[in-house]
């Protein structure tokens, strides 16, 4: 079964300052997807990014970029400039084509200081 | 619509009653999604639905939890028996591709307190 950890529970950034979320994950599988979401506290959650296994090349989404580490099964979300807007819960996802479900990690809390 | 909606926003149960939670997609999208979260966690799979066709229902919790989409449109989650372990956002989401890696589209979800 896939897993997805999230280690840091709540982080705080300077405004337009980079910060990164760490997450990690555990898949058997060689044909899966990687996301991260973000909810703000309106509870909509949107995506921000999404990640392709069998792509070497990190996702990029204007300020919010990926660092995926497929061996290590790492894959860490990058915010630069960080604005107050950014300031959510993000849920690192992951998807398998075996279960073709969503299994998300228990998210990270995100404070932008101005 | 411009985008999932769901209702009640907020639902209040004595235990023992039954609720029923209403999800409409964005129109014309084929799959549709439900998850359960609890406070201070993820969001954790419930149910899955491919226009009518109810592909995937592992995630539900008990044999209280129905859910259904007669119409391959607007989607109901009923739970039967409400328990105070039931209280939680329940969220649904929706999505123009046949499988979960497309991107999904979330309501705003309903939050249950069972008392």
């Amino acid at each position: 079964a896939q897993t997805v950890t999230q280690s840091q529970p709540e982080m705080s950034v300077q405004e337009a300052e980079t910060v990164t979320l760490s997450c990690t994950y555990d898949t058997s599988e060689s044909d899966y997807y990687l996301f991260w979401y973000k909810q703000p506290p309106s509870r909509q959650m949107i995506l921000v990014i999404r990640q392709e296994a069998y792509k070497q090349q990190n996702a990029t989404e204007n300020r919010f970029s990926v660092n995926f580490q497929k061996a290590a099964k790492s894959f860490s979300l990058k915010i630069s400039d960080s604005q107050l807007g950014d300031a959510a819960m993000y849920f690192c996802a992951a998807w398998s084509g075996r279960d073709d479900k969503i299994i998300f990690g228990k998210g990270t809390r995100l404070h932008i200081l101005p | 619509g411009a985008g999932v909606s769901q209702s009640p926003r907020y639902k209040v149960a004595k235990r023992g009653q039954d609720v029923a939670l209403r999800c409409d997609p964005i129109s014309g999208h084929v799959s549709l999604f439900w998850y359960q979260q609890a406070l201070g966690q993820g969001p954790e799979f419930l149910t899955y639905f491919q226009n009518e066709a109810q592909l995937d229902k592992s995630g539900l919790p008990s044999d209280r939890f129905f859910a259904e989409r007669p119409e391959g449109s607007v989607s109901t989650l009923k739970i039967q028996r409400t328990q105070q372990e039931d209280s939680a956002v329940y969220l649904c989401a929706s999505s123009l591709g046949k499988s979960s890696y497309n991107e999904q589209f979330f309501g705003p979800g309903t939050r249950l307190t069972v008392l």
